[in-house]
């Protein structure tokens, strides 16, 4: 069973606009959720995270909302960037310390320019 | 720093080789990971270890051995190679102490393929 979920396999958007990646979530023991960034050919680079008892979190361009009584959260990226384009990994971290973390199964953005 | 290292970075193995897939960390991190990620999938976790001498399985554990004797190293074993190992395998590490919270950090993936 999928704990963590990216329903949408691809996104595209215009330079400038908006980036909207969301991600649900059916566990209600994660503490923590973290978007990475993967370009082609080389690991995920954390991007931002925010904790189970927060309901936003803001650093630049990159902000992570979650809404925790309907199990979702959303990455918005303003102004988007052609350098922004990559598969957007959703994680969740087990409450616990076990550190495990579970992903989705990923959204590639494209931004054109 | 070098951060997170694999060895190699693609590799053909036959049904049935072994073969051992390297990471090396520099940032003295305590927690170590093996991942895979299939084509179209997230990654899933392999096994962990949270310092050196101390491993645990993770989600999917089946036809891989590690080992953690330095708190740099963390290898990961494949003795029987199948069909279904063909994936992309990433090395991570974190920092961890009681009750915080780090990121994990990724090496750049070996790709594995067995025919």
């Amino acid at each position: 069973d999928q704990q963590v979920k990216q329903n949408s396999p691809s996104l595209s958007v215009q330079e400038g606009r908006i980036s909207i990646l969301n991600c649900d979530y059916t566990n209600s023991m994660f503490d923590y959720f973290l978007w990475y960034k993967k370009y082609p050919a080389e690991g995920p680079t954390f991007l931002i995270s925010i904790s189970s008892i927060k309901d936003k979190n803001e650093d630049g361009r990159f902000t992570v909302f979650l809404n925790k009584s309907a199990k979702h959260l959303s990455l918005h990226i303003v102004p988007s960037q052609p350098g922004d384009s990559a598969v957007y990994f959703c994680a969740a971290r087990i409450t616990g310390g076990s550190e495990k973390l579970v992903f989705g199964k990923g959204t590639k953005l494209t931004v054109n320019p | 720093n070098a951060g997170v290292t694999q060895t190699p970075k693609f590799r053909i193995l036959k049904i049935g080789q072994s073969m051992t897939l390297q990471c090396a960390q520099d940032m003295n991190h305590n927690y170590m990971y093996w991942y895979r990620q299939d084509p179209g999938m997230g990654l899933k976790l392999i096994y962990y270890s949270v310092g050196a001498g101390i491993t645990d399985k993770g989600e999917v554990p089946n036809g891989y051995n590690v080992s953690r004797s330095t708190t740099e190293d963390f290898p990961l074993r494949l003795e029987l190679a199948a069909p279904s190992q063909t994936s992309v395998y990433f090395c991570a590490s974190s920092y961890l102490t009681s009750g915080a919270f780090d990121t994990q950090y990724f090496g750049p993936g070996t790709r594995l393929t067995v025919l």
